[in-house]
């Protein structure tokens, strides 16, 4: 069975550019979650999926940040336009319903320039 | 300030030896997590406490949550160079529904030498 895959593994891009990043979850997952780590810092919460719902974006940084997951499979993350301090690792996991393991994808590693 | 403390930030050991990593907070959590992460992976689900007292175990590693269930630890009994990685403990600090808001330490880097 496939883990949670996330693409694309690094990005580079300027300041003022838009970034897509995607996870694919382990398939039947319906909850979906994303998370970032800044460099130095702890892992931070950014939202929650249920299907295609968003069920809490409270860690949502500010609104240059989309989050999507049309028809509760893949989600995107978009960030629009990009700032210096959006870099570091965005991590996407997902879990069946319940308070058990999320399994985390490898990350998506995003430098902006 | 860290809502979830981890001490030590970095250890290094001889493989054989034991070793105890430390993860706190000034609150009550509601179910903490322990994971491990190597270099450019994702992180790997290592083990999950929710009732003060518990205690799991699998393979050569242990968990513990205390009874306020404001501190773990997790215990390697004869380190092998393949638990080396990052280890990050996380916590869910409010009991609702399907909260998976988890808040995370900084992670313990963990080396062994052969």
């Amino acid at each position: 069975e496939a883990g949670v895959t996330q693409f694309p593994s690094h990005s580079v891009i300027e300041k003022g550019q838009t970034v897509t990043l995607r996870c694919d979850p382990i398939s039947g997952h319906d909850n979906l979650y994303w998370y970032r780590r800044v460099m130095g810092k702890e892992i931070k919460f950014l939202l929650h999926f249920v299907k295609e719902s968003k069920q809490d974006e409270s860690g949502m940084p500010n609104n240059r940040f989309l989050a999507e997951r049309t028809g509760g499979t893949y989600s995107t993350l978009k960030v629009q336009p990009a700032e210096l301090e959006d870099s570091g690792v965005y991590f996407c996991a997902s879990s069946q319903p319940g308070l058990g393991e999320a399994f985390f994808g490898q990350g998506t590693r995003l430098t902006v320039v | 300030s860290q809502e979830l403390e981890q001490s030590p930030q970095s250890l290094i050991v001889q493989e054989g030896k034991n070793l105890t990593i430390n993860c706190t907070s000034s609150k009550t959590l509601y179910g903490l997590y322990w994971y491990k992460q190597k270099y450019g992976e994702g992180l790997i689900f290592l083990m999950m406490l929710q009732k003060g007292g518990e205690e799991k175990s699998h393979e050569k590693i242990t968990a513990k949550l205390d009874e306020k269930k404001q501190q773990s630890s997790l215990h390697i009994t004869a380190s092998q160079p393949s638990h080396a990685g990052i280890y990050l403990c996380g916590a869910r600090s409010y009991n609702a529904g399907n909260n998976r808001k988890l808040i995370w330490g900084l992670g313990t880097s963990l080396a062994v030498n052969p």
